[in-house]
């Protein structure tokens, strides 16, 4: 079936440091791919998406590429804050999967003044 | 423009009792998602409404789960008789006929004691 694999957390850092947290997928065909972002007691925001092979979204400074050969979508960020502090998911759509989205685990990050 | 609204925030209640959330979407989204996300977990899909019907609940635990969506705008899903194992936070999304993005409540947060 369709998943996603997140790198497991939690991720500490100091402030300004590059930021990485890796998601790989398995999945039929061509599906988008998301990052989803949860602050403490918030509901889940959408951070950025990619719908096809070699696009890179971007938002707020993080970025990831669409890599179909290595089906990951890594999260990047050169320069995290505190206020970066949140849950990150990694998560994958299309209309073939019933327009439902399978979500990995979640990495908590914290950044650290 | 309003998010979409759940409701209520937190629920705590004894096993075998029954409990009800209340969702409504984004105005004009067609598409609506109940997801429960157990803690340290992604969100899992319960069922996904287009307008009024249910067009895959094959994850909702029929035995104790429903849902409606009546007019095909606000929704409910309730749980009864709720067990340990329902305690998790119930978060709503909706989406626009046509995107890809899912657009996410706040979620309601169900202890079950």
């Amino acid at each position: 079936g369709n998943s996603v694999t997140q790198m497991e957390g939690p991720v500490t850092l100091s402030e300004e440091a590059f930021l990485t947290i890796n998601c790989t997928y398995t999945a039929t065909g061509y599906p988008s791919l998301f990052w989803y972002v949860q602050y403490p007691g918030e509901g889940l925001q959408l951070l950025l998406k990619a719908t096809k092979a070699d696009d890179k979204g971007s938002n707020k400074g993080f970025e990831a590429t669409y890599r179909k050969e290595t089906t990951s979508f890594h999260l990047e960020k050169g320069s995290v804050q505190v206020s970066d502090s949140a849950v990150y998911f990694c998560a994958l759509n299309g209309r073939e999967y019933g327009n439902k989205l399978v979500f990995g685990a979640g990495t908590i990050l914290r950044v650290k003044s | 423009e309003a998010g979409v609204v759940q409701s209520p925030r937190y629920k705590i209640i004894e096993k075998k009792q029954p409990v009800a959330f209340w969702c409504n979407p984004i105005s004009g989204h067609n598409t609506l998602y109940w997801y429960r996300q157990n803690l340290g977990q992604g969100p899992e899909l319960l069922i996904r409404y287009e307008n009024e019907e249910a067009v895959d609940d094959s994850q909702l635990p029929k035995d104790r789960f429903s849902a409606e969506r009546l007019k095909g705008v606000d929704s409910t899903l309730k749980i009864q008789p709720a067990e340990l194992g329902d305690s998790a936070v119930y978060l709503c999304a909706s989406r626009q006929t046509g995107g890809d993005e899912q657009y996410f409540g706040p979620g309601t947060r169900l202890t079950v004691t």
